[in-house]
């Protein structure tokens, strides 16, 4: 079972931020934190993967919590083709995918 | 970035046929490959997670004999579902991993849509 909670769907406005949370309290010390987006009848797609301090990268930033409980993937501008579901997963779970967030992002 | 990709990317055909799904990557060594099974509005599912040269580890409820999966080497694994019934048809999804630990990315391919008549 997945050890992460996201909510289930969020709305963004098109080129506005987007900060899609996600809750993993049982975190042990040498997870990783992965998150990747999936658009419709494709696989998933890589964002971006931290341990401890945030990272930034061409499509996102990874803003993690000092106690490593929660983590943050912020979309600075959100376009169009940001509508997806976003799934946050630890890697020491076995790469396994909870249910994710839906984000419907807004002309 | 990386790629991997996944064949065929689409299958219909009857109930008792074997369908093979091949999964390679491209332009990397995957030494860990995971299949994942996802139904319509669902989450992916993890069905095994395989390293290269040893048996695959196979999750609760997958049957192994069903689900058979070769990873022959460092760039492809297979994915062959034997003697396929109609409850088999789903979004099928492989995903590759290089380098050693947990700490890499996947990987994913562009998934095999399986419908069995």
């Amino acid at each position: 079972d997945a050890k992460t909670t996201q909510p289930n769907s969020m709305e963004s406005n098109e080129e506005e931020p987007v900060h899609l949370p996600c809750n993993h309290s049982t975190i042990s010390g040498t997870d990783y934190i992965h998150w990747y987006r999936q658009l419709p009848s494709q696989g998933p797609e890589y964002v971006i993967h931290g341990l401890t301090s945030n990272v930034n990268n061409r499509m996102a930033s990874l803003a993690i919590a000092e106690d490593r409980k929660s983590s943050t993937l912020i979309l600075h501008r959100a376009t169009l083709r940001d509508a997806a579901v976003y799934y946050c997963i630890l890697s020491n779970n076995d790469m396994r995918f909870g249910a994710g967030t839906r984000l419907t992002v807004k002309p | 970035g990386a790629v991997v990709s996944q064949h065929p990317s689409r299958v219909i055909c009857k109930s008792g046929t074997s369908v093979k799904i091949e999964c390679r990557s491209l332009d990397f060594q995957a030494t860990t490959m995971f299949w994942y099974r996802q139904f319509p509005k669902q989450s992916l599912m993890l069905m095994a997670t395989s390293n290269e040269g040893s048996k695959a580890t196979y999750e609760q409820g997958v049957e192994k004999d069903k689900f058979l999966i070769n990873h022959a080497s460092l760039t492809l694994s297979t994915l062959t579902v034997t003697s396929a019934h109609p409850e088999d048809s789903s979004f099928y999804i492989c995903s590759a991993m290089g380098g050693r630990g947990k700490r890499q990315p996947q990987h994913f391919g562009d998934g095999t849509r399986l419908s069995i008549l």
